[in-house]
């Protein structure tokens, strides 16, 4: 099993829908990590989180400690969010390198 | 925002040759960077973590002779591919860490096809 496990693995969704991508982990962990992979490649740190929630324009993350689970959800999805979205977490006993979970690929519809 | 370049974003080499990728933090000092390899529809992979001044620390199974890394200042480090074969064809990412060690910062990435 892997310790990073995200769901679901493909996504695909008409524009203006409220979208939302798990992630459930295994480990203990300093940091949950959210990034955004275009087709071209090149990767966006979304969101960095240890507890609670945050926000930022159209993207929302949380995350719950005890129930060691995070969702990333977009509101009024646009077909420019189409991207795989990727959770990685940062474990406690690490020296900072990160666990990876295998991606979600969104693709919104006009 | 943090900013990571990366240096070239595409490159053809043939086999045999060598090819030098760079990753530059631009407006911070990035005391620790790592380099990944991501195969396409599959997960990034990593290869090796460098901190400045010292030999970088390489994953099981990634050679350090083929893929050599200096991290010669605070805010560069260069992935040297040796001996490239087609198979080392994939697509090349940094990240650098700066003050905050829990904060990653990833570069553009560099796509790399060795014919």
């Amino acid at each position: 099993k892997n310790e990073v496990e995200q769901s679901p693995q493909n996504l695909t969704a008409q524009e203006g829908e409220f979208i939302t991508i798990n992630c459930s982990y295994s480990v203990g962990i300093s940091a949950l990590h959210w990034l955004q992979q275009h087709p071209g490649g090149g990767i966006v740190s979304l969101f960095m989180l240890s507890s609670g929630k945050k926000k930022h324009g159209r993207l929302i993350a949380t995350i719950n400690i005890q129930e060691k689970h995070s969702s990333l959800h977009i509101t009024a999805s646009h077909p420019r969010d189409s991207a795989v979205y990727i959770c990685a977490v940062t474990p406690v006993d690490s020296n900072y390198q990160l666990i990876w979970g295998a991606g979600t690929k969104l693709i919104i519809k006009p | 925002g943090a900013v990571v370049s990366q240096h070239p974003s595409w490159v053809i080499c043939k086999s045999g040759t060598s090819v030098k990728i760079e990753c530059r933090s631009l407006d911070f000092q990035a005391t620790t960077m790592f380099w990944y390899r991501q195969f396409p529809k599959q997960s990034l992979m990593l290869m090796a973590t460098s901190n400045e001044g010292s030999k970088a620390t390489y994953e099981q199974g990634v050679e350090k002779d083929k893929f050599l890394i200096n991290h010669a200042s605070l805010t560069l480090s260069t992935l040297t591919v040796t001996s490239a074969h087609p198979e080392d064809s994939s697509f090349y990412i940094c990240s650098a860490q700066g003050g905050n060690p829990y904060e990653q910062y990833f570069g553009p990435g560099t796509r790399l096809t060795v014919t």
